[in-house]
C-alpha cells in the first residue's frame, strides 16, 4: 500500500512567487495534517482536515497560506506570495478516523521549500 | 516556554551503550504521548507510544510520569542504526491527534 506522498520533494522559488504543495494521504485516511519545520526549530502544526473540512487551522502563520482538500482526498497548500521566512520543510501526515482506534499518524517525506 | 522541551544533544555514544532521553511537557491536559524517530532528511516515523504504566519494545523502554509531566526513552545496547533524532510528541485532550513536537534529541552511535 502506498504511503503518504508529497510533491514536489524540493522547490526553490523567488520571494513574491507562488508555490503549491501537494499531499496524497494514505487511502481511506480521514485525517490529514500539514506541519512545517523551519531551520533549527521544532516541527510545528499548521492545520488539520477531517475529510474535506478544516478541523483546526490554528497553526497557519498568516493569510498568505491557503490549504484545500477538495473531495476529501488529496490536499494542497499554497503560499502566495512567498516570503523568505517561509523556507523550511513542509510535512503532510494522515491518520485513520481516531474513533476506529488507530491514532498513528504517517508522514510523507516532506517538501523542502527554499525561498530566495 | 515551549510546550514540549527536550535536550537537543547531540548524544555521542559507543555501540552497546545505554542512553536515556528526557522530555517535559507543559500542558497538563496533554493526552497521548509518543516517541518518533527522524533520520536525516527523512520524515518522522513513530517509534513507540508511551503509556502511564511504562512500556517496552525490544531494546527500547518508554516511561511516562504524569505528575511530573515527564517522559523518557531508554535505549539499551545501542546500534549504529539507532543514530537519528528522537522526537518527543504529545497530543492535547480533544485535539484530534494534533501532534505537538519537541525539537528533538540527536543521537550519534559510533563504533
Amino acid at each position: 500500500e502506498a504511503g503518504v506522498t508529497q510533491f514536489p520533494s524540493h522547490s526553490v522559488i523567488e520571494k513574491g512567487q507562488t508555490v503549491t504543495l501537494r499531499c496524497d494521504p494514505i487511502s481511506g485516511h480521514d485525517n490529514l495534517y500539514w506541519y512545517r519545520r523551519v531551520m533549527g526549530k521544532e516541527i510545528k502544526f499548521l492545520l488539520h482536515f477531517v475529510k474535506e473540512s478544516k478541523q483546526d487551522e490554528s497553526g497557519m502563520p498568516n493569510n498568505r497560506f491557503l490549504a484545500e482538500r477538495t473531495g476529501g482526498t488529496y490536499s494542497t497548500l499554497k503560499v502566495q506570495p512567498a516570503e523568505l521566512e517561509d523556507s523550511g520543510v513542509y510535512f503532510c501526515a494522515s491518520s485513520q478516523d481516531y474513533r476506529n482506534g488507530s491514532t498513528e499518524a504517517f508522514f510523507g517525506q516532506g517538501t523542502r521549500l527554499t525561498v530566495v | 516556554r515551549k510546550e514540549v522541551e527536550q535536550d537537543p544533544g547531540p548524544f555521542n555514544v559507543p555501540e552497546g551503550a545505554t542512553v536515556a532521553f528526557n522530555c517535559t511537557y507543559s500542558n497538563s491536559a496533554s493526552q497521548s504521548f509518543f516517541w518518533y524517530r527522524q533520520d536525516c532528511r527523512k520524515e518522522p516515523k513513530l517509534l513507540m507510544s508511551v503509556y502511564s504504566s511504562g512500556n517496552e519494545d525490544g531494546r527500547f523502554t518508554a516511561q511516562l510520569n504524569r505528575a511530573s509531566q515527564y517522559i523518557s526513552l531508554l535505549i539499551r545496547d545501542s546500534k549504529l542504526s539507532d543514530s537519528a533524532t528522537y522526537l518527543c510528541v504529545v497530543t492535547r485532550s480533544g485535539g484530534y491527534n494534533k501532534l505537538i513536537f519537541g525539537a528533538g534529541t540527536r543521537l550519534a552511535v559510533h563504533p
